[in-house]
């Protein structure tokens, strides 16, 4: 699986975007990106993916650089409820040798 | 009632004894995992199973033993548990495709 690099930690303001980085320079073209986050100490939450689109849900939209070396994802307008660690995967769908590899991920502390 | 289901919640335990954590999926997925998290770190990969006669080491199986019981049923055993296994683990289930679901954890303690 491609490694990924994110920030340990964030601050964004209630109401306001949040934007979270994610480098992933040795990703292979048929690898996915995948966010998921973790809110206290539940499982884990899927948010997200995409190959080399953005992509938008209900949820946040995920913005895939051109040479596909790093992403961003948004949530539009965060809430208290959005303070959770977010995690940035790249991996090959429907795959039989790969995992999902969850780094430390990114710490975002929405503030009010 | 949750997608996947993980028993039991907390647990405490002695070093040396013999612990099973057990999971069962409505998801009707073929692929279920068991993953550990130690504080502040993300999740690190223990076995996975992608069907009922099909079992993988993951990263950290050392300690670890498995039993796909069935389609819905994946469980978790330490034989000899000991302090360093003292973790938060996860089941998850996944149908290959897209995304993973997880539990809501079993919290590990092993004095």
């Amino acid at each position: 699986d491609a490694k990924t690099t994110q920030p340990p930690s964030m601050d964004c303001a209630e109401g306001r975007a949040a934007n979270l980085p994610c480098n992933h320079s040795t990703i292979s073209g048929n690898e996915y990106v995948y966010w998921y986050r973790q809110i206290h100490s539940q499982g884990p939450q899927y948010i997200i993916h995409g190959l080399k689109n953005n992509e938008t849900n209900e949820m946040a939209s995920l913005i895939i650089t051109e040479d596909r070396k790093s992403s961003t994802l948004i949530l539009p307008h965060a809430t208290l409820r959005d303070t959770a660690v977010y995690y940035c995967i790249v991996r090959v769908p429907v795959s039989y040798g790969q995992n999902f590899v969850f780094g430390p991920g990114t710490r975002l502390s929405v503030l009010p | 009632d949750a997608d996947v289901t993980q028993t039991p919640r907390n647990r405490i335990t002695k070093t040396g004894k013999r612990i099973m954590l057990e999971c069962s999926q409505t998801k009707g997925h073929d692929r279920m995992y068991w993953y550990r998290q130690d504080p502040g770190l993300g999740l690190r990969l223990i076995y996975y199973s992608f069907d009922v006669k099909d079992i993988n080491k993951g990263e950290i199986s050392d300690g670890y033993s498995v039993s796909r019981q069935a389609q819905a049923k994946f469980s978790l055993s330490l034989e000899s548990a000991i302090p360093n296994q003292t973790a938060l683990y996860f089941c998850a289930t996944s149908d290959g495709i897209g995304e993973l679901f997880f539990g809501e954890g079993s919290r590990l303690t092993v004095l």
